[in-house]
C-alpha cells in the first residue's frame, strides 16, 4: 500500500468559513508535509511534521493551521481565508525526512469565494 | 543555493515518438539527491524515481530511462515509444543538506502526446 488518502478532494469555502483538510498514511512513514500548488507552478513546502513533531513551517500564513494527532494522520486547519489561497492542496509522507521518496495524495483543489 | 532548472516548459509529440524532458540543477553539496515526478490531470504526484549523487549509472524501466551526468549537472528523463497515457507535467526534484533535506522543484515540463 503506497497510498496518501486526502480528503475532501474539492472544497469550496468562504472566506468568514472555518473548515479542514485531512491526510492519511498507513506505510508506517514518520514524516509528512503539507505542499500548495498553484495552476502550472510546481509544488511548495508548507510545512513538515517529523515524528509528529512540526519541524518545518516555511513562513506560512497563520490562517493555515497544521496538526499531527498521530504519525497516520495529518490535517490543515483552515480559517479566515483570502481568495489567493485558492489552489491545490498536497499532502505527502516519506520514511524519515531524509531525502527519502516521498509519495503524494491526490489532493484538495481549494476555492475560497 | 540549490536550483532545479527544466527549461522545456511544454512538448508536444506524437504517440510512439520518443521524447527527452530536460533537467539541470545546482547544489554546493556533494551528496545529494535527484528524483523525477509525474503529475497526471488527476493531480497526485507519481514518485518515477530516486537517485544519489555517488550513483551515475544510468536506469532503464520499461518505457522509461534517465542519463545522470555530473559533469553536466543534468539528469534528463527519455520516453521511448510514448504513448497518450504519458501526458502529464513532469517534475525533477533535489534534495541536499543546504535545503534541510527537503525537495526543490523545477518548474516542471507539461508534456502532451497526441494520438
Amino acid at each position: 500500500d503506497t497510498e496518501v488518502t486526502q480528503t475532501p478532494k474539492h472544497l469550496v469555502m468562504g472566506m468568514t468559513n472555518k473548515k479542514s483538510l485531512k491526510c492519511e498514511q498507513h506505510m508506517g512513514h514518520r514524516a509528512m508535509y503539507w505542499y500548495k500548488q498553484k495552476a502550472k507552478k510546481p509544488p511548495e513546502l508548507m510545512f513538515v511534521y517529523s515524528y509528529e513533531k512540526l519541524s518545518i513551517n516555511e513562513s506560512v500564513p497563520s490562517r493555515f493551521s497544521p496538526e499531527c494527532p498521530n504519525s497516520s494522520l495529518l490535517n490543515l486547519h483552515l480559517h479566515a481565508l483570502q481568495p489567493e489561497d485558492s489552489a491545490l492542496y498536497l499532502c505527502a509522507s516519506s520514511l524519515t525526512g531524509l531525502n527519502t521518496e516521498a509519495f503524494f495524495g491526490q489532493g484538495t483543489r481549494l476555492t475560497v469565494v | 543555493a540549490q536550483k532545479v532548472t527544466q527549461a522545456q516548459t511544454e512538448i508536444s509529440v506524437v504517440e510512439k515518438e520518443d521524447v527527452t524532458l530536460d533537467c539541470v540543477y545546482e547544489t554546493r553539496d556533494t551528496t545529494y539527491y535527484l528524483f523525477w515526478y509525474k503529475q497526471p490531470p488527476s493531480g497526485e504526484l507519481v514518485f518515477l524515481i530516486r537517485r544519489n549523487s555517488f550513483d551515475e549509472q544510468n536506469e532503464i524501466s520499461g518505457r522509461y530511462s534517465w542519463n545522470f551526468q555530473k559533469s553536466t549537472s543534468s539528469f534528463n528523463f527519455t520516453i521511448t515509444a510514448s504513448q497518450v497515457v504519458d501526458s502529464a507535467v513532469y517534475f525533477c526534484a533535489l534534495s541536499d543538506f543546504n535545503a534541510g533535506n527537503m525537495l526543490t522543484f523545477g518548474g516542471g515540463t507539461r508534456l502532451m502526446v497526441k494520438p
